[in-house]
């Protein structure tokens, strides 16, 4: 079946350090990939998004890129902040039409000062 | 509305009592979607909606739990006989396709006691 395997957490930086949380999927056909953001007390958010492979979604500083041959979508940036700490979940959705999320476990972030 | 509203957003109940939950989508989002996050835990797939018939129920922990969604539109989750077990943050989310992302609301805390 369907399913995403991300980095387990929880991941400690300091600021300005450069950020990588690995996620790497299993399906059959061709997903859609996300990333959302939960931050603290808050509820999900979508942070990025990739529809098909080579794409490259971006927001916030953040980067992925929907990688087919490594059946990867791994969540860069290049100089983290305090405010990004959160908890952050790959997901993957597939059918040619609106269909489940399949999640994450999600990776939790701290970002030191 | 402008956003995935859910209500309440705290609920209390007591071991043994129905309870329900309800979800208002995005104006015009045909798919809608139930989640459960218990506490450090990811996203559990419940069921998903598309206009008012549930293409996929495999979600469901167990037949205490059943929904419904009216006019395309609200959606109502119910737990009979509540068990200590269901105490969780029940996220509703709405979309018009795959590609679109998904839209999630606050969620509803709710705590069996």
């Amino acid at each position: 079946g369907n399913s995403v395997t991300q980095m387990e957490g929880p991941v400690t930086l300091s600021e300005e350090a450069f950020l990588t949380i690995n996620c790497t999927y299993t399906a059959t056909g061709y997903p859609s990939l996300f990333w959302y953001v939960q931050y603290p007390g808050e509820g999900l958010q979508l942070l990025l998004k990739a529809t098909k492979a080579d794409d490259k979604g971006s927001n916030k500083g953040f980067e992925a890129t929907y990688r087919k041959e490594t059946t990867s979508f791994h969540l860069e940036k290049g100089s983290v902040q305090v405010s990004d700490s959160a908890v952050y979940f790959c997901a993957l959705s597939e059918g040619s039409s609106a269909s489940k999320i399949i999640f994450g476990s999600g990776t939790r972030l701290s970002i030191r000062p | 509305g402008a956003g995935v509203s859910q209500s309440p957003s705290n609920k209390v109940t007591e071991k043994g009592k129905d309870v329900e939950l309800r979800c208002d989508p995005i104006s015009g989002h045909t798919a809608l979607y139930w989640y459960r996050q218990s506490l450090g835990q990811g996203l559990e797939f419940l069921i998903y909606f598309q206009g008012n018939s549930a293409p996929d129920k495999s979600g469901l922990p167990s037949d205490r739990f059943s929904a419904e969604r009216t006019g395309g539109s609200v959606s109502t989750l119910t737990i009979q006989r509540t068990q200590q077990e269901d105490s969780a943050v029940y996220l509703c989310a709405s979309s018009l396709s795959r590609d679109h992302g998904y839209t999630f609301g606050s969620g509803t805390r709710l705590t069996v006691v």
